[in-house]
């Protein structure tokens, strides 16, 4: 199994521009969740899914929209990058119930100029 | 307001001692984690908790959901485990959205 998966690994957007995040997990797990984390501060949620064709915000959502079309997908995708978007962004996965241990992607360091 | 403090934010040790990270949390959790950031960002779950005392190889998580706090001990350091480490707390039961503490950065010295 390859895990959690994500796409680019680095990407610099100059303000304005637009682009999507990919997120791709192969462990059928019907949860899954955005991160974004800030020097210095604690991950913070940007939206998450609680399964296919269902998804709500997180605490910090504005600028950002997601689908989840599929269990295995669920995109990221930035409208009108800004400098505050700057930052490494944290795909996850879970499995609902008891078993609720995330696992990670790689992140995708993203630099807004 | 739901919060997770992490104590300290820094933490250096000499390979072979005894490492505590400390989680401290406002309000009552179903469940919480502790995870590893590896110095290349990658980030991996080490455990999950809602009660008493977890142990894998060298490293043991405890929570006393009374005083509610929860600590991490690393037992006989070595160089590999300098990571950052992270609580995160679940609030309530009708939610999995987690609430992430700002980390402890250790660094293990041979």
């Amino acid at each position: 199994n390859a895990g959690v998966t994500q796409t680019p690994k680095f990407r610099i957007l100059k303000i304005g521009q637009s682009m999507t995040l990919q997120c791709a997990q192969d462990m059928n797990h019907n949860y899954m969740y955005w991160y974004r984390q800030d020097p210095g501060m604690g991950l913070k949620l940007i939206y998450y899914s609680v399964g296919a064709g269902i998804t709500d915000k997180g605490e910090v959502p504005n600028g950002y929209n997601v689908s989840r079309s599929t269990t295995e997908d669920f995109p990221l995708r930035l409208e009108l990058a800004a400098p505050s978007q700057t930052s490494v962004y944290f795909c996850a996965s879970s499995y609902a119930g008891d078993y609720n241990e995330q696992f990670f992607g790689p992140g995708t360091r993203l630099t807004v100029l | 307001k739901n919060e997770v403090e992490q104590s300290p934010q820094n933490l250096t040790a000499q390979e072979g001692e005894f490492i505590t990270i400390n989680c401290s949390y406002s309000v009552g959790i179903s469940a919480l984690h502790w995870l590893q950031q590896h110095p290349g960002g990658g980030i991996v779950s080490l455990f999950m908790l809602s009660s008493g005392k977890k142990k894998h190889g060298r490293l043991i998580a405890t929570i006393n959901i009374q005083e509610k706090h929860s600590s991490l001990h690393i037992t006989a350091s070595h160089p590999r485990d300098s990571a950052v480490y992270i609580c995160a707390v679940r609030f309530g039961m009708d939610t999995d959205k987690l609430i992430f503490g700002t980390g402890t950065r250790l660094q293990v010295f041979p």
